[in-house]
């Protein structure tokens, strides 16, 4: 059974880091893309990083370029967002998605549960 | 940046009725979409993926088709367990976008 645990989410000053991670089991992670898709409080989805399988390549949405960096411990089947110079406009639900196939950037078939984050003074 | 439009935002039906929404892309994404379930306090759960293709698990009633830049999510008969909000995705090309969203309610 593919399970997807995320962390690390917390309430942070503007300006300041954080680091989430997701555990992922039931599947062979190094093998897929894996996502951070985040959900602001009265707002749509919004897609912010991915990670293909052996962390090679990744992508990032404008609004996080720069400041948010994706990284995978395939040897520990663990996904990492790292966040910086964090504003208020990045408090969300932030979720952790497994990619349904080996190519990045595909439809997302698996997710955790989320972790929260609050940018906020 | 390929912006998806969903519409209706809500759409009020009642259990049994069929229900269908939309989802527009600002440009022509092949048949490159997903859509996702969203109950509240729950993470999303994928649907369809490549426009028309039902997820492992998915019940019969959700049937998804379009291309190009028009598309559409119907559920044949409403179960209660299937009021929610929907979400569409492209995945045509970076950045990777979600549209707003339809909620659909009793």
């Amino acid at each position: 059974e593919v399970q997807l645990l995320e962390s690390g989410g917390d309430l942070v000053q503007p300006g300041g880091s954080l680091r989430l991670s997701c555990a992922a089991s039931g599947f062979t992670f190094s093998s897929f893309a894996m996502s951070w898709v985040r959900h602001a409080p009265g707002k749509g989805l919004e897609w912010v990083s991915t990670s293909s399988g052996n962390g090679d390549n990744t992508y990032y949405a404008d609004s996080v370029k720069g400041r948010f960096t994706i990284s995978r411990d395939n040897s520990e089947n663990t996904l990492y967002l790292h966040m910086h110079s964090l504003r208020a406009e990045d408090t969300a639900i932030y979720y952790c998605a497994k990619d349904r196939r080996t190519l990045a950037g595909t439809e997302m078939d698996f997710w955790g549960q989320g972790t929260l984050v609050t940018v906020s003074s | 940046e390929i912006v998806l439009t969903q519409s209706p935002a809500t759409l009020s039906v009642s259990p049994g009725e069929r229900a269908t929404f939309s989802c527009r892309a600002s440009q022509a994404i092949d048949n490159n979409l997903a859509w996702y379930q969203q109950k509240p306090g729950q993470a999303p759960r994928l649907l369809i993926y490549e426009a028309s293709t039902r997820a492992t698990g998915i019940p019969a009633r959700f049937s998804g088709s379009g291309s190009g830049t028009e598309f559409t999510l119907t559920i044949s008969s409403l179960q209660p367990e299937d009021f929610a909000v929907y979400h569409c995705q492209q995945y045509d090309r970076w950045p990777l976008t979600f549209g707003g969203g339809t909620k659909v309610e009793i």
